[in-house]
């Protein structure tokens, strides 16, 4: 079992319409956690961190979480074309603490 | 704003040749990372180091080496390049401790060996 895990995707969804993306972490010592936006070529550029349960909005972003059962998650809504790339999960403070584990990414494609 | 730059963008090298990837931060942090990048398997942590000297390995260390002198500056190091190592390799800096800070990357260096 991957220690973060996403799901695979593609995910497609209409401009204006609310995309969800989903991510599981095995390490139950893990504090911090981190979605990053990775546009095709570029490198990967945070967009929200969450470190506490519950839910964390900014701008049109808002991560989830929930320690109990986790699982994080990031809604965007009013998607954008522009919000086309691959989003990227990571869990950090667990077990080895210095590092972060990424999970493998899920691709979204928002249709003008 | 932080700024993790990477010596080169696009790289070209022979099979068993020398490697050397640079990365340079600009805002004091005491932990420092590289990835390699490959479709269908994600971002995969070759080694870190969280102070000057220290090094730690991580997922994937086979192949690789690093080097850290200095605290802004922590070099890849592919003693002889192979076809296999063919990848995007990309650098972060975080600050330091077990503080939940999240990494920032830099532009990444396309690394072909052929």
């Amino acid at each position: 079992q991957k220690e973060v895990e996403q799901n695979s995707g593609p995910l497609s969804v209409p401009e204006g319409a609310i995309a969800s993306l989903n991510c599981t972490y095995s390490d139950r010592v893990s504090q911090s956690f981190f979605w990053y936006r990775q546009y095709s070529g570029k490198s990967p550029e945070l967009i929200m961190s969450i470190y506490s349960n519950g839910d964390k909005e900014d701008g049109r972003f808002t991560a989830q979480l929930n320690k109990a059962s986790q699982y994080v998650s990031l809604l965007i809504r009013d998607s954008q074309p522009s919000d086309s790339a691959t989003y990227l999960c990571a869990a950090r403070g667990g077990t080895n603490a210095g590092k972060s584990t990424f999970g493998d990414g899920t691709t979204l494609t928002v249709k003008p | 704003d932080v700024k993790v730059t990477q010596s080169s963008r696009y790289l070209v090298k022979r099979t068993g040749e020398k490697v050397f990837l640079e990365c340079v931060q600009d805002m004091d942090h005491e932990n420092m990372f590289w990835y390699r990048q490959d479709p269908g398997l994600g971002l995969r942590l070759i080694y870190f180091s969280y102070d000057v000297k220290m090094k730690e390995k991580g997922d994937i260390p086979e192949g690789y080496s690093v080097s850290r002198e200095k605290k802004e500056r922590f070099s890849l190091i592919l003693e002889s390049a192979s076809t296999n190592q063919t990848s995007m390799y990309l650098c972060a800096s975080s600050p330091g401790g077990f503080d939940p800070y999240e990494q920032y990357f830099g532009p990444g260096t396309r690394l072909t060996v052929t």
